[in-house]
């Protein structure tokens, strides 16, 4: 079957841009995670949806960082303005509830 | 604070040998604890999950075991191959939370098999 998608695989920007950022996740999961990778680092969770509830925003690291999911589907993470610290793997995971995640490839987003 | 700490950082083999990695782990109150592995330019693929009870786990040539007194957890690879070569992340969720936010990523260790 399909797993998580994410799009696109690679983002190139200029400083001070918006970037959107797609996952899809697998259907009928309710859970959705977007989590970021830095080089040589480990994964920073960002932000967590479970299905109408409202989302754990606690990991976002500034207000420049948003995300919503449409009809508990498909989820967008949205960049601000983005900075060359925002360069990084944005990796997207989708479970049933507390089950093992399923990731997504990544966006590759790099800020110039 | 919890933390996951993995060692050795980077592991270059021979392809056919065995090799351990390491997770130590001070996550509470622990829920379980997951190994997945993550090749070049994808995401995270899990290979294995352990609760509280279980002490071992196998996945083909993957075998994870886990002592909660200890707060340790290995992964040991049997015969290498060359796929093997990625990242291999030791990750542990606290219990009853049902968050990620509560989900603590160790920084992996890079496993490189050669000929």
């Amino acid at each position: 079957g399909a797993g998580v998608s994410q799009s696109p695989s690679n983002k190139v920007t200029e400083k001070g841009k918006d970037v959107e950022l797609r996952c899809d996740p697998i259907s009928g999961h309710t859970a959705l995670y977007w989590y970021r990778q830095s080089l040589g680092q480990g994964l920073e969770f960002l932000i967590y949806f479970q299905g109408n509830s409202a989302p754990d925003k606690s990991g976002l690291p500034s207000d420049r960082f948003s995300a919503e999911r449409t009809g508990g589907s498909v989820s967008t993470l949205t960049i601000q303005r983005t900075q060359q610290e925002d360069s990084a793997v944005y990796l997207c995971a989708s479970t049933r509830r507390t089950d093992t995640q399923y990731f997504g490839p990544g966006t590759r987003l790099t800020v110039l | 604070k919890n933390q996951v700490e993995q060692s050795p950082q980077s592991l270059i083999i021979l392809e056919g040998k065995n090799c351990t990695l390491q997770c130590n782990y001070t996550v509470s109150p622990f829920s379980n604890l997951r190994w997945y592995k993550q090749d070049t330019g994808r995401g995270p693929v899990s290979l294995t999950i352990m609760t509280f009870s279980e002490n071992t786990k196998s996945n083909g040539r993957y075998t994870a075991t886990l002592d909660a007194d200890t707060k340790q957890s290995s992964l040991h690879i049997t015969a290498s191959q060359l796929s093997d070569s990625a990242s291999y992340i030791c990750v542990v969720s606290a219990w009853n939370t049902g968050t990620a936010s509560k989900l603590t990523f160790g920084t992996g260790t890079r496993l490189q098999v050669t000929l």
